[in-house]
Order: C-alpha cells, then sequence, then structure tokens
C-alpha cells in the first residue's frame, strides 16, 4: 500500500497570503488529520476530518481551516499567514475507529517571509 | 483532557548501551498510547502501540515499551542502541476519536 502523500513538500509564502495544503492518505483510511510542528510549540493537532465531516478541532485561529472530498484526500488552507505559521504541516490518516493508529506523511515544510 | 509529558528535552547514550526513554501520560480512562520515532526533516514513524492486555509491548527496530498504570508512565526501552537510532521520540496518547496529544518529545544522540 502506498503511504500517506502531502503535497507541496516546501513552500515559501509572503505574510498577508493564503496556502492551501493537500494530503492523500492510505487506501482505506477515512480519518485524516492535520497536525503542526514547531521547534517551540511541539506538535500540535489542528483538525479531523472523518467521512467529509470535520469531527474534532484544535486550539488554532479560524484562519485555519480544512476540508475532506469523497475520496478521503483532504486540504487544508491558512489564510492571511503570519510569520509564526512557518512550520512542518503533519498530515495523518487512520481508518477512524477509535484507537487505531495514525499514519503520517513526510509533510510540508511552510516558510513565512 | 489528556495530556503527556515527555521528562527528558535530550538524551545522549553511547552505541551499544541500553535506553529508556520516559513518558508519562494523565487521562481519565485506559488511554491508547503510542510511541513515535522522527527523524530530521520526516513524518512520524509507528513504533509500537498499546491499547489493552498484555503490559509489555513489542515494536519495530527492536524497541519495547511497558504500561504501568499505578505509575501512568509508557516507557519506552531498547537493550541495545544503534547509531541510526539518532532521531527525535514521541510519545502519545489517544482517546476517542483520534483526538492524539504528543508529548514534546525527546531527542537522542548516539555516541560512537
Amino acid at each position: 500500500k502506498a503511504g500517506v502523500t502531502q503535497t507541496p513538500r516546501y513552500l515559501i509564502k509572503t505574510r498577508g497570503q493564503q496556502v492551501t495544503l493537500s494530503c492523500s492518505p492510505i487506501s482505506g483510511h477515512r480519518s485524516v488529520s492535520w497536525y503542526q510542528q514547531t521547534p517551540g510549540q511541539g506538535l500540535q493537532f489542528l483538525f479531523e476530518y472523518f467521512s467529509e465531516t470535520q469531527r474534532n478541532k484544535g486550539n488554532f485561529p479560524g484562519r485555519f481551516s480544512g476540508r475532506q472530498f469523497s475520496n478521503s484526500r483532504s486540504e487544508m488552507n491558512v489564510s492571511t499567514l503570519e510569520l509564526g505559521d512557518s512550520a512542518l504541516y503533519l498530515c495523518a490518516s487512520s481508518l477512524g475507529t477509535s484507537g487505531y493508529e495514525q499514519y503520517f506523511g513526510p509533510g510540508t515544510r511552510l516558510t513565512v517571509t | 483532557a489528556q495530556s503527556v509529558t515527555q521528562p527528558d528535552i535530550h538524551i545522549t547514550v553511547s552505541e551499544g548501551a541500553s535506553l529508556e526513554l520516559r513518558c508519562n501520560y494523565s487521562y481519565g480512562a485506559t488511554p491508547y498510547l503510542f510511541w513515535y520515532v522522527q527523524s530530521p526533516g520526516q513524518g512520524l514513524q509507528l513504533l509500537l502501540k498499546y491499547f489493552s492486555g498484555d503490559t509489555l509491548v513489542q515494536g519495530i527496530k527492536g524497541f519495547e515499551a511497558e504500561f504501568k498504570r499505578s505509575q501512568s508512565s509508557f516507557n519506552l526501552r531498547k537493550p541495545s542502541v544503534h547509531w541510526s537510532d539518532a532521531a527525535e521520540y514521541f510519545c502519545a496518547v489517544g482517546a476517542q476519536r483520534n483526538d492524539m496529544r504528543f508529548g514534546a518529545g525527546t531527542r537522542l544522540t548516539v555516541k560512537p
């Protein structure tokens, strides 16, 4: 089975712009979660989508949003970028049932200048 | 709410020596516990998981972890460390609906 894929792998944006990141889960996985990883804050949960519905949400401002398509692929959007949004954004997929492990993609490295 | 504490930010061990990485969790019920490893610039790879049953779980790459409910701990161990084990290790606790919380991570350096 192919693993979780994320595109693009690297991205440089300017403050005030918006960005969309994409994640393709493992075939058969219906849950996609997004995390932000920074040196200062570590791994922080952004949100989780299951069957096209947001099921869980972390403590991030409304500038961070996401969606999931019928094929389970997911996108994450960040509007009005700030310097502090520079981070590694990780996507993880799982079967979606409580307790099942998550499988992570390689991440998208976003740099905001 | 669940939380995870990894007390050691950085650990250095010699190649061939044993390793123990500490993890303490806080959760009201029986948690789902995980250890992940991350190499620089990469995503996270699952090493092992505990859901229920035998409290000593075996994982990939020769790692094992022991769940101790009385101590709220889930420490990761390896009897003999290899240079390729140098990475960052994350303990995580999961509850319902994939709401996972990660510890701050422990960076492992392996001396030759």
